[in-house]
């Protein structure tokens, strides 16, 4: 099992463009989240997904959308990216949440710069 | 509304030392869960244990430990014997009962010198 990958390691956009980081896991979770991290914040919630088709906000969703076509993929977009969306960005992947505290594994982050 | 406070922002110890990294949480369900997460330099995210809040037993895992009190709603990781690969970043998270959104603490940065 490669776990939870996430794909680029290393952006640098310019102001007003727009992207999608890829975030992939091959252990059949049902449950897929994003979280950004920022100095001296931890690491705050995006989005969220329970299953293939459904998605929710999480603590800081503006500036961000999200889709979840496969179990697998759960691609988080930028549509125009300003200084502020500056972080580390984790996918995280977990069975179901129906129980609730499923332990979250997450992936290796992506580091985005925007000028 | 839930929250994690890390007060400890940055510790420094001599390896073989042992060191505790407070958690504070605060929640109003009655059933919750307490991760502790590291992150080494490198940068991932290392998930270390999980506790239910049901469960106040402490738990031993090498030279680490975690001491649960729900009295005051404090979950205390302790390293003994530090060893310069503890140095790392480490986070405290809560989830409430449903769902499996984690609120995380600010981190500490833990320091081990030789």
């Amino acid at each position: 099992n490669a776990g939870v990958t996430q794909t680029p390691k290393f952006q640098v956009l310019k102001t007003g463009q727009s992207m999608t980081l890829q975030c992939a896991q091959d252990m059949n979770h049902e449950y897929m989240s994003w979280y950004r991290q920022d100095p001296g914040m931890g690491l705050r919630l995006i989005h969220y997904s329970v299953g293939a088709g459904i998605t929710d906000q999480g603590e800081v969703p503006n500036g961000y959308n999200v889709s979840r076509s496969t179990t697998e993929d759960f691609p988080l977009r930028l549509l125009s990216a300003a200084p502020s969306q500056t972080s580390v960005y984790f996918c995280a992947s977990s069975y179901g949440a129906a129980s609730g505290g499923e332990t979250q594994y997450f992936g290796p982050g992506t580091r985005l710069l925007v000028l | 509304a839930q929250k994690v406070t890390q007060a400890q922002t940055e510790i420094s110890v001599v390896e073989k030392e042992d060191v505790t990294l407070d958690c504070v949480y605060e929640t109003r369900d009655t059933t919750y869960y307490l991760f502790w997460y590291k992150q080494p330099p490198s940068g991932e995210l290392v998930f270390l244990i999980r506790r239910n809040s049901f469960d106040e037993q402490n738990e031993i895992s090498g030279r680490y430990s975690w001491n649960f009190q729900k009295s005051t709603s404090s979950f205390n990781f302790t390293i003994t014997a530090s060893q310069v690969v503890d140095s790392a970043v480490y986070f405290c998270a809560l989830s409430e009962a449903l769902g499996n959104k984690l609120v995380f603490g600010a981190g500490t940065i833990l320091r081990v010198k030789s």
